[in-house]
């Protein structure tokens, strides 16, 4: 079984100032990540995602999230937050092994972020 | 592109009658999914399709719900008859490969 946790259903950040989104995640083989963000009355737009290598992926609009195997941790990153930012934010999981063919994405419950001006 | 298209965008519908919902996936996409998104169960996969034919839909509540893809550039989801708790917003999402998926802006379903 696959699993994600996002921790946080809200997070605030002054803008200008460095935002997290934590999401941490289970699976039994190893894991395929993603984040995506969702704008109000919108669907959800892929920002990155991890499959293998480097632990640091850089994706859209700044963002960036850091792999972490041993802490089973996915958090979204960026230096500098920016008011249209303001979104929610949903991390997701596949097991790289879970089966041929088989795409099913596990999404967390969601994040709101929140940059204040 | 126009990205993912769904239809209707809002529907609203008393309790019993059958609903269909559209969606046109990009073209050249592989990959069809359709979600679920309400604020109790967060978003949840229904069923999903590579090259048309379904692969998995153990998602799907209950006999009430059932998917087609007739052709690669369309697909339904139909609930009938449909049921208050079946409110929610529904997404279709398409993908090349699988893994990275587009979402379309979604149908919201209001069953009273």
């Amino acid at each position: 079984a696959q699993s994600v946790a996002q921790p946080e259903d809200q997070v605030n950040v002054a803008e200008g100032n460095p935002l997290t989104v934590k999401c941490t995640y289970s699976v039994s083989g190893n894991p395929y990540l993603f984040w995506y963000v969702q704008y109000p009355n919108r669907g959800l737009q892929f920002l990155l995602k991890y499959i293998t290598g480097d632990n640091l992926v850089k994706g859209s609009y700044g963002f960036e999230a850091e792999f972490n195997k041993s802490q089973t941790s996915f958090h979204l990153k960026k230096p500098s937050a920016l008011v249209s930012d303001s979104a929610l934010y949903f991390c997701a999981v596949r097991d790289r092994y879970s089966g041929a063919g088989s795409y099913q994405l596990t999404f967390g419950k969601g994040t709101k972020l929140s940059v204040i001006p | 592109d126009a990205g993912v298209i769904q239809s209707p965008r809002h529907e609203v519908t008393e309790m019993g009658q059958e609903v269909t919902l559209r969606c046109k996936p990009i073209s050249g996409h592989d990959y069809l999914f359709w979600y679920r998104q309400t604020m109790m169960r967060g978003l949840e996969l229904l069923i999903y399709f590579n090259n048309n034919v379904p692969i998995d839909d153990s998602g799907m509540p209950e006999d009430r719900f059932s998917a087609k893809m007739p052709n690669a550039s369309f697909s339904t989801l139909k609930i009938q008859p449909s049921e208050p708790r079946d409110s929610a917003v529904y997404f279709c999402a398409s993908s090349p490969k699988g893994d990275e998926q587009y979402f379309g802006p979604g149908t919201r379903l209001t069953v009273t």
